[in-house]
C-alpha cells in the first residue's frame, strides 16, 4: 500500500464551511496526487504536486486548493464545501516505474 | 495521452484464466500502457505495465501486440476476489508527472 494514509476517512459538512483532508505517506516519494471519483466520471485529477511547495493543477482544480509544506504530507482545502463536491477523494503517490498507488480513500459529504 | 478502449464486462469462471483485452491504436513509441483495478469502495490498485515487452509479475501478465495498438492482461487462475473495475491507460514514460486519466475500464466478475 506504499505507506498511504488519508484523514478523515469520512466527513459530513455543511455547505460554506471550509475542510481540509490530509494525505500522509511514510516512503519519501516526490510525487503526490489528489482525485475525486464519482458516479459515471471514475477518477478525475484535481492537483498533484511534485515536490514540496511545488504544486500543479489538474482536470478538475475549480474550488479547491492543495499545500505541501514537508514531503509527507499533501494537503487538499475546499475553501468553501459545495455539495457538488460530495465526493470520494483518492490520495495517491508515483513510484519510480511511474506507476502510482493510492490511499484508501476519503468520503465526503456536503449537506 | 492515447485513449483506449475496452469492453464495458466480461465474465470468468473461477479457477480459470481472465484475459481483459484493451485496444490503443493511438499509442505513441514512448507510451507505456498500465494496468489497475478498483475493488468496490477501495483506491485503484496497481497491477502491472509494460512498454514492448510481455510483462509478468505475481499478479498477473501484459502482453502487448507487436504493433503495440493492443494488449492484453492474463490473470492465470481467477478468484472470487479478482471481482472488481480494470482500467487500461495508456501515458508517457515513468518519469512524466501527468496524473492518470482513467475511462470506463472492464467490469470483470468471477463466477463461483
Amino acid at each position: 500500500d506504499a505507506g498511504i494514509t488519508q484523514s478523515p476517512r469520512h466527513k459530513v459538512t455543511e455547505t460554506g464551511t471550509p475542510v481540509t483532508l490530509r494525505c500522509h505517506q511514510t516512503e519519501n516519494h516526490r510525487y503526490m496526487y489528489w482525485y475525486r471519483q464519482d458516479p459515471g466520471h471514475g477518477l478525475r485529477l484535481i492537483h498533484y504536486s511534485y515536490g514540496v511547495k511545488d504544486t500543479d493543477k489538474g482536470e478538475v482544480s475549480d474550488g479547491y486548493s492543495v499545500s505541501r509544506s514537508k514531503t509527507e504530507d499533501f494537503l487538499l482545502t475546499l475553501e468553501s464545501a459545495t455539495s457538488s463536491q460530495t465526493s470520494v477523494y483518492f490520495c495517491a503517490i508515483r513510484a519510480t516505474g511511474g506507476e502510482q498507488y493510492f490511499g484508501p480513500g476519503t468520503r465526503l459529504t456536503v449537506t | 495521452d492515447a485513449k483506449t478502449t475496452q469492453p464495458p464486462s466480461m465474465d470468468c469462471a473461477e479457477g480459470r484464466a481472465a484475459n481483459l483485452p484493451c485496444n490503443h491504436s493511438t499509442i505513441s513509441g514512448n507510451e507505456y500502457v498500465y494496468w489497475y483495478r478498483q475493488i468496490h469502495s477501495q483506491g485503484p490498485q496497481y497491477i502491472i505495465h509494460g512498454l514492448k515487452n510481455n510483462e509478468t509479475n505475481e499478479m498477473a501478465s501484459l502482453i502487448i501486440t507487436e504493433d503495440r495498438k493492443s494488449s492484453t492482461l492474463i490473470l492465470p487462475h481467477a478468484t472470487l476476489r479478482d471481482t472488481a473495475v480494470y482500467y487500461c491507460i495508456v501515458r508517457p514514460p515513468p518519469g512524466s508527472a501527468d496524473g492518470l486519466t482513467f475511462g470506463k475500464g472492464t467490469h470483470l466478475i468471477i463466477q463461483p
